[in-house]
C-alpha cells in the first residue's frame, strides 16, 4: 500500500481562492519532503524543499509567497497555493524521504484546475 | 540546455519486443541514477536505481549508466501490455541519492505496448 499518502487527489478552485494540498507520511517520520509540479507531457520540477521545524527552501523562480509550505510535524507537510490563477493549474506530486529505508517515496498527486 | 534531456517519445512497441530508453545529461556532478514509472495521474513510482557507472538488472529491467558519455538507457525486455506508461530518468549528486531526494528529472517517454 502506498506510503506516502497525497489529498486531495483532484481540486477544481475559481481563480482568487486558496487551495491547501496535504502530503502525509504513513509508516516513517519524514524530516524532509519535497515539492514538485508537472504540466502536460513535461517532466516533474522540483519547487521546493520542506523541512519540519523550519522555512522550505525554494527554488529558483517559485515564488514563496504564492506557494506556502508548512512541515509542522514529521508525518505532514501542506502546499497551499494562494490566490490560485489559471495559469497554476498543474499537477503536484510531493515526495517524502524515509532515512531509516533510505528511500524516497511519491505522493499519488494532485490536479489542480483554476477556473 | 536542460540538464536532463529525454525523448519524449511517443514509442510504441509490440508485445514481448525490446523496448530502449535513454538519457543525456550535462551536469558532470550527478552520482545517483535513477529511472521512475509514472502511469496517468499519478505518483512516479521507482523501478531502478543505480550508482555511478555500470549495469543493474531487475528482472525484465536493466540499467545501465555510463559517466564517460553522460548517457543512461533502460531497457525492457518481453514488454507487456502492463508496461505501458511514461519513464521518467532522474539524478541527483548529492551523497545518499535517493535518500536526499533533490532529483532532476528527465522530461519522460511515453510507452505503449500493444497485444
Amino acid at each position: 500500500g502506498a506510503v506516502v499518502s497525497q489529498h486531495p487527489s483532484r481540486v477544481i478552485c475559481k481563480s482568487g481562492t486558496s487551495v491547501k494540498i496535504e502530503c502525509r507520511s504513513l509508516d516513517f517520520q519524514a524530516t524532509t519532503m519535497f515539492w514538485y509540479r508537472q504540466f502536460p507531457k513535461q517532466s516533474l520540477m522540483l519547487m521546493a524543499t520542506s523541512n519540519e521545524g523550519s522555512k522550505a527552501t525554494y527554488e529558483q523562480g517559485v515564488e514563496k509567497d504564492k506557494f506556502l509550505i508548512n512541515h509542522a510535524s514529521l508525518t505532514l507537510s501542506t502546499l497551499t497555493v494562494t490566490s490560485a490563477h489559471p495559469e497554476d493549474s498543474s499537477f503536484y506530486i510531493c515526495s517524502a524521504r524515509d532515512l531509516r529505508r533510505e528511500k524516497l517515496f511519491f505522493g499519488s498527486g494532485t490536479q489542480l484546475s483554476v477556473l | 540546455q536542460k540538464e536532463v534531456e529525454q525523448d519524449p517519445g511517443p514509442l510504441s512497441v509490440p508485445e514481448g519486443a525490446i523496448v530502449s530508453l535513454n538519457c543525456t545529461y550535462s551536469n558532470s556532478a550527478f552520482q545517483y541514477f535513477m529511472w521512475y514509472r509514472q502511469y496517468s495521474r499519478k505518483g512516479p513510482e521507482l523501478l531502478m536505481y543505480t550508482y555511478s557507472s555500470g549495469n543493474k538488472e531487475d528482472g525484465r529491467f536493466t540499467a545501465q549508466v555510463d559517466k564517460s558519455s553522460k548517457y543512461i538507457s533502460l531497457f525492457i525486455r518481453d514488454s507487456q501490455p502492463s508496461d505501458s506508461a511514461t519513464y521518467l530518468c532522474a539524478m541527483s549528486a548529492n551523497a545518499g541519492g535517493t535518500s536526499y531526494g533533490k532529483l532532476t528529472f528527465g522530461q519522460g517517454t511515453i510507452l505503449t505496448v500493444h497485444p
